[in-house]
């Protein structure tokens, strides 16, 4: 059981480029999340999902994109990345309570 | 004592001291509340939660308790040890679909 798992861990991507973050669970979760968080904050929510086809906007959803074509993965892409999306983005899931995955670090240059 | 930092508040106890983490949430409709510690360079992981139909729940070494009347969470951490240094998030959610996060206070803990 590895819970939440992400790839990749850490990614440099110039302005413009494009990219697809993915994030695992092996719990049978049915909601999975994508947060960012920033230096000194704390998360924030980009996009969720409720279900197998499924996706909702959070907080944070310009410039992003999800999909969850299975249930066991949801993920988050950047169509057009700008320096403003260097993060740290964190991928959840759970039944009750969240459960995180490691993280990963994005650097847009 | 408590500060205010450039990025996050630090509490600064002494080994073996109790240490007491304050947060306070915005959604009165909000009826699940959750404490995570982040270490550096991890994901947060879960410390634990109350409903709000409860103002106290203890786990081990950690309490939580919840003031619904002024909005706030405090998370109380028995013989703190230098293995809790990190920062410590609390989350807020209205029927389990959203999770909003406090800003984190850092926790650190002196030999």
């Amino acid at each position: 059981n590895a819970g939440v798992t992400q790839t990749p861990k850490f990614r440099v991507l110039k302005t413009g480029q494009s990219m697809t973050l993915l994030c695992a669970q092996d719990m049978n979760h049915e909601y999975m999340y994508w947060y960012r968080q920033d230096p000194g904050m704390g998360l924030r929510l980009i996009h969720y999902s409720v279900g197998e086809g499924t996706t909702a906007k959070g907080e944070v959803p310009d410039g992003y994109n999800v999909s969850r074509l299975k249930k066991q993965n949801f993920l988050l892409g950047l169509e057009s990345a700008a320096p403003s999306q260097t993060s740290v983005y964190f991928c959840a899931s759970r039944s009750e309570t969240q459960y995180f995955g490691p993280g990963t670090r994005l650097l847009v240059l | 004592g408590e500060s205010v930092g450039l990025h996050l508040p630090t509490l600064s106890v002494q080994e073996g001291d109790n240490s007491i983490i304050n947060c306070a949430y915005s959604n009165s409709a909000s009826d699940y509340f959750i404490w995570y510690k982040q270490e550096s360079g991890k994901g947060p992981q879960f410390i634990i939660d109350i409903r709000s139909n409860m103002d106290k729940r203890q786990g081990q070494r950690v309490t939580v308790l919840l003031n619904k009347t002024v909005k706030h969470l405090s998370l109380q951490i028995a013989a703190t040890q230098p293995g809790d240094s990190a920062v410590y998030f609390c989350a807020e959610s209205d029927y389990g679909q959203n999770f909003v996060f406090g800003p984190g206070t850092r926790l650190s803990v002196l030999p």
